[in-house]
């Protein structure tokens, strides 16, 4: 069975740029979560989606970040336009319904310059 | 609100000593605990999770850690380090004993092992 995917794995955009990340979680997983981990700081939850409605967008920084999960399956989170403040790892993870382990992707590596 | 404190940021130790990572949580109500492991350029894999069965877990790769209750703590534990051990490991907790809940992390201890 396919693990959580994400893609890209690293991205280098300059400042007031757009990036695009997606993840694919494991087949039949209806939960899926964006975590996100700031150099030398903890990973903190983002969001989570429940198949395609979002259960809970708390940590979600500003505006500027845009969450989509069409059809239930892959998500992908926007970030228009980058700040400085926004570069750090992208985690992504899913579960089964009321499942309370969620399994981790390896992580999208964001630079902005 | 749930926190969850790694004391250490780095732990160093030699093959085949004991590993003892400290993890200690504040939480209003008893919550699940989870311990996850990252390896160089890789994703998180659970190592193990307390969910209110027995309180001394077992996980993967000779593991293990215990919930105490009255300490607030879940300290992850392996008699012997292996090399292969070398890893980031991270402590978290959800807010309430339910399932799909988001996770709560610490600010995770890197282990090095010294042969």
């Amino acid at each position: 069975e396919a693990g959580v995917t994400q893609f890209p794995s690293h991205s280098v955009i300059e400042k007031g740029q757009t990036v695009t990340l997606r993840c694919d979680p494991i087949s039949g997983h209806d939960n899926l979560y964006w975590y996100r981990r700031v150099m030398g700081k903890e990973i903190k939850f983002l969001l989570h989606f429940v198949k395609e409605s979002k259960q809970d967008e708390s940590g979600m920084p500003n505006n500027r970040f845009l969450a989509e999960r069409t059809g239930g399956t892959y998500s992908t989170l926007k970030v228009q336009p980058a700040e400085l403040e926004d570069s750090g790892v992208y985690f992504c993870a899913s579960s089964q319904f009321l499942a309370d382990t969620q399994y981790f992707g390896p992580g999208t590596r964001l630079t902005v310059l | 609100a749930q926190s969850v404190t790694q004391l250490g940021s780095h732990v160093s130790v030699s093959e085949g000593a004991l590993v003892l990572l400290r993890c200690n949580y504040s939480s209003s109500v008893p919550p699940y605990l989870f311990w996850y492991v990252q390896y160089p350029n890789q994703g998180l894999q659970l190592l193990l999770k307390y969910t209110s069965a027995a309180t001394l877990v077992k996980g993967i790769n000779g593991f293990e850690a215990e919930f105490k209750k009255s300490e607030t703590s879940f300290h992850l534990t392996k008699p012997s380090a292996h090399m292969s051990d070398a890893a980031e490991y991270f402590c978290a907790v959800t807010p309430t004993q339910g399932g799909s809940e988001k996770l709560v992390f610490g600010k995770g201890t890197k282990l090095t092992v010294n042969p």
